[in-house]
């Protein structure tokens, strides 16, 4: 079955970028979708189709997509930030995947 | 956007079937994906199903011999039931909605506990 693969954490200091990787096998071949979720709440989507921001998200948050690999990128990184990051594809066997969640860390 | 609301029985014994409802309002069911997706304490995200806007449903494999997933239309509803609960399906559940099959609206999370 397809899986998509999250570090647990990333730390980063106040103003730096922050990069959150998601992994699957050709993960080219899907469209990626990110959340933020805080806690206490819902999700909220951040990323569609790999890189489109949806109304609303600071453009400071984008996604990118090379090889297996997608990445969630947060620059000037604020203590605002601080939440868990999924990412999620559609799988024609599996149906909506989501990665295990990355919980980002403002230090 | 539409805006998601949700109720359902927060405690179960193992074996009965959980029930959680999801009412739409400021748009119709037509035209999306209306999902429910689980939270276990702690832990990552889960997909049980969806169904879409002609009524077809897709579920997640390990769950599709307990779930129901239907909508009301003159309600503007969509709901869940899943039989025959263990202590494992403890988690808060969500209601979420999208055009395709990705979710910009989310239901506030109901917390479903299963314990005798």
């Amino acid at each position: 079955s397809y899986v998509l693969s999250q570090p647990p954490s990333v730390s980063v200091a106040p103003g730096k970028t922050a990069r959150i990787p998601c992994g699957g096998n050709n993960i080219g071949s899907k469209s990626v979708h990110w959340y933020q979720q805080k806690p206490g709440q819902a999700p909220v989507l951040v990323i569609n189709f790999d890189s489109d921001r949806p109304s609303g998200i600071p453009e400071r948050i984008s996604g990118s997509k090379s090889g297996n690999t997608a990445t969630l990128t947060i620059s000037r990184v604020e203590a605002g930030d601080e939440a868990d990051y999924y990412c999620q594809v559609w799988d024609r066997s599996a149906g909506v995947l989501f990665g295990g969640g990355t919980k980002l860390t403002v230090l | 956007q539409v805006q998601l609301q949700q109720w359902g029985a927060g405690l179960l014994k193992p074996s009965e079937t959980l029930s959680l409802t999801c009412a739409v309002y400021g748009g119709s069911l037509s035209g999306y994906y209306w999902a429910w997706i689980r939270q276990t304490p702690g832990k990552g995200l889960e997909w049980i199903g969806e169904i879409n806007h002609g009524g077809s449903t897709t579920y997640n494999s390990s769950l599709k011999s307990r779930v129901t997933i239907s909508v009301d239309t003159s309600q503007n509803q969509v709901s869940l039931k899943l039989s025959s609960v263990t202590a494992a399906d403890t988690a808060v559940y969500f209601c979420a909605s999208g055009v395709v099959h990705y979710f910009d609206g989310w239901g506030q999370g109901t917390l479903v506990t299963v314990s005798s």
